[in-house]
């Protein structure tokens, strides 16, 4: 079962602007992952942000957590054509159990 | 280091038959889970392999099974396929200690598996 969703599902931007995609989630958690997947292969690991975590950076890449809200946003600056791929948070419920649940993801789409 | 491996890439199989699909996990990482990706159902956890004991399974049937070895490397079976068996199947590796702590997951390429 999904943990949550993913907002927006698709997302078509101009190389340069900014993207912003959003994740909500269902239970409490310990740790909040973003990846990314180019065309059906494996994921690559972004950032990971733990529950007592607000804001995390890693290059282009903003990570912020809401534990509140139960939601997370990762924003990617200056977007390239490379960026072109599909976003999926995951979620870790339990400490140690190594058990990611996944969002449905977002679809970005970088035009030249 | 190098990265997780995936045997086969692709793989084509009939309904009724079993398959086997193998994964290398990063040196020094102990820590293996299963993952399946459908159009329809997304990323579904399997299970999650430890120090070869199973530590975490997921809502899957008795069909699907794995197993870990000495040296960390994994294999998942699936029995008695179904069509609704074709599917992305991705493992992931980690350090995956202890309780205490999370750890990020590295992916392979992925087994593409289709059931005619």
């Amino acid at each position: 079962s999904q943990q949550g969703e993913e907002d927006p599902q698709a997302l078509s931007i101009q190389e340069g602007e900014n993207a912003t995609m959003n994740c909500s989630y269902k239970t409490s958690i310990n740790n909040l992952q973003w990846y990314r997947q180019n065309s059906g292969r494996g994921l690559v690991h972004l950032i990971l942000i733990r529950s007592n975590e607000r804001e995390k950076h890693s290059g282009r890449l903003r990570v912020t957590l809401d534990t509140s809200k139960k939601s997370s946003s990762l924003l990617i600056t200056a977007s390239r054509a490379a960026d072109t791929a599909s976003y999926f948070c995951a979620t870790d419920e339990e400490t140690g159990a190594q058990k990611l649940v996944f969002g449905q993801g977002t679809r970005l789409t970088i035009n030249p | 280091k190098a990265g997780v491996t995936q045997t086969p890439r692709y793989l084509i199989k009939t309904r009724g038959q079993q398959v086997t699909l193998s994964c290398s996990p990063i040196s020094g990482h102990r820590s293996v889970s299963w993952y399946q990706q459908t159009p329809g159902q997304g990323l579904q956890f399997l299970f999650e392999y430890f120090s070869e004991t199973q530590r975490n399974k997921g809502n899957f049937p008795g069909r699907f099974s794995g197993r870990q070895f000495s040296n960390s490397r994994s294999e998942m079976n699936v029995s008695t396929l179904e069509l609704g068996d074709s599917a992305l199947y991705l493992c992931a590796s980690s350090l995956g200690g202890g309780s205490g702590d999370s750890y990020e997951q590295y992916f392979g390429p992925g087994t593409r598996l289709t059931v005619t």
